[in-house]
């Protein structure tokens, strides 16, 4: 089982709609969890840290959690053509930081 | 967010010889750093940890003797690539963070051997 997981995507949404990305992580123990956007041929920007339970509301972006089902999410409202990019979930643990897979979202005019 | 700078951008070395990639944390002081390598269209692979003062801690199937990495400082983390080969050509980066919280990016590096 890997140790970090998102929906294989890719993602496609209209302009306008809202951009819902998951991720599952193995380890209970995981501390801290982080939404990270890369575009193409660039390095990764964090978008969003969370570390305890519920939702977390930044602007356009809302990352949830919830340990007991271990899983990590990241809703976008009001999607843009800028968002259009690879989401990277992921998680430290251990003092250790890992990266799920990723999913590209591409939003369409 | 905090600033990490990693450099060069970009390098181009012979089959053979070493490259050091560098990557400075500037307004902050990073207890922990991590070095990944990133092939085209997949995610990133984490080489190792490195904290400050210790010795870095390598995944597995990474070779530290010929990916060494230094961590002298709160602020300074390097990456030697010894001996380098065509299939070590890719995409270096760095992340630097403080005690378990976010975990900044550099610009990376992408480096090719010819």
């Amino acid at each position: 089982q890997k140790e970090v997981e998102q929906n294989s995507g890719p993602l496609s949404v209209p302009e306008g709609a809202i951009a819902s990305l998951n991720c599952t992580y193995s380890d209970r123990g995981s501390q801290s969890f982080f939404w990270y956007r890369q575009y193409s041929g660039k390095s990764p920007e964090l978008i969003m840290s969370i570390y305890s339970n519920g939702d977390k509301e930044d602007g356009r972006f809302t990352a949830q959690l919830n340990k007991a089902s271990q899983y990590v999410s990241l809703l976008i409202r009001d999607s843009q053509p800028s968002d259009s990019a690879t989401y990277l979930c992921a998680v430290m643990l251990r003092g250790k930081l890992t990266f799920g897979q990723g999913t590209i979202l591409t939003v369409h005019p | 967010g905090a600033v990490v700078s990693q450099h060069p951008s970009w390098v181009i070395c012979k089959s053979g010889t070493s490259v050091k990639i560098e990557c400075r944390s500037l307004d902050f002081q990073a207890t922990t750093m991590f070095w990944y390598r990133q092939f085209p269209k997949q995610s990133l692979m984490l080489m190792a940890t490195s904290n400050e003062g210790s010795k870095a801690t390598y995944e597995q199937g990474v070779e530290k003797d010929k990916f060494l990495i230094n961590h002298a400082s709160l602020t300074l983390s390097t990456l030697t690539v010894t001996s380098a080969h065509p299939e070590d050509s890719s995409f270096y980066i760095c992340s630097a963070s403080y005690v378990n919280t976010e975990a900044f990016f550099g610009q990376g590096t992408r480096l090719t051997v010819v």
